[in-house]
């Protein structure tokens, strides 16, 4: 089946500082990634799609300046958390789509602002 | 896409089998149900899915009434693994289509 690798899979960094995480699907290529943000104890929130070559369209109430999204491939797509808070402190993930084996998750990023 | 309804959590033996269900009163025709889990910090994972027919596969079966309202997630034999939370989706099938997650079961298996 199709794999969608995420990385780092946990990252702890400073109040005010930019952390960037990767996702990239394997052995299949994605024009089309999804980014979701999952807080504890809650469900999954879709943030963004993320569309290759072109700019990602954001869900209500998601900031794309703090939130930057780069889609440079067809295997990899970049999140980058802006001057994180600890309010952003959170588990972020990826998705995409195969045409084989539909949507595919990846395993998700830890994410801890301090 | 439709709105699913499901019990917040429910328990169930080691060994026995689990039914979950959802309910999606609001599904139209060209809406598919899609069942995914999530286990204790990790991304979800696909169970399967379904239009109106039955389906099943190597890891669950899935029940869709004929009116296609609600549906039941079954898992056969379930074990301390299948411990996470199960999250009923209904959505059109289409490559670009978002998936919208609700707030789905938790399923405790307990020994």
């Amino acid at each position: 089946g199709a794999v969608v690798s995420q990385h780092p899979s946990r990252v702890i960094c400073k109040s005010g500082t930019s952390v960037k995480i990767e996702c990239r699907s394997l052995d299949f290529q994605a024009t089309t990634m999804f980014w979701y943000r999952q807080f504890p104890k809650q469900s999954l929130m879709l943030m963004a799609t993320s569309n290759e070559g072109s700019k990602a369209t954001y869900e209500q109430g998601v900031e794309k300046d703090k939130f930057l999204i780069n889609h440079a491939s067809l295997t990899l797509s970049t999140l980058t958390v802006t001057s994180a808070h600890p309010e952003d402190s959170s588990f972020y993930i990826c998705s995409a789509v195969d045409p084989n084996y539909g949507y595919t998750f990846g395993s998700g990023t830890r994410l801890t602002v301090v | 896409d439709a709105k699913t309804t499901q019990p917040t959590s429910m328990d169930c033996a080691e060994g026995r089998a689990a039914n979950l269900p959802c309910n999606h009163s609001t599904i139209s025709g060209n809406e598919y149900v899609y069942w995914y889990r999530q286990i204790h910090s990790q991304g979800p994972q696909y169970i399967i899915h379904g239009l109106k027919n039955n389906e099943t596969n190597e890891m669950a079966s899935l029940i869709i009434t004929e009116d296609r309202k609600s549906s039941t997630l079954i898992l056969p034999h379930a074990t301390l693994r299948d411990t996470a939370v199960y999250y009923c989706i209904v959505r059109v099938e289409d490559n670009f289509n978002k998936f919208y997650f609700g707030s789905g079961t938790k399923l405790n298996v307990k020994p």
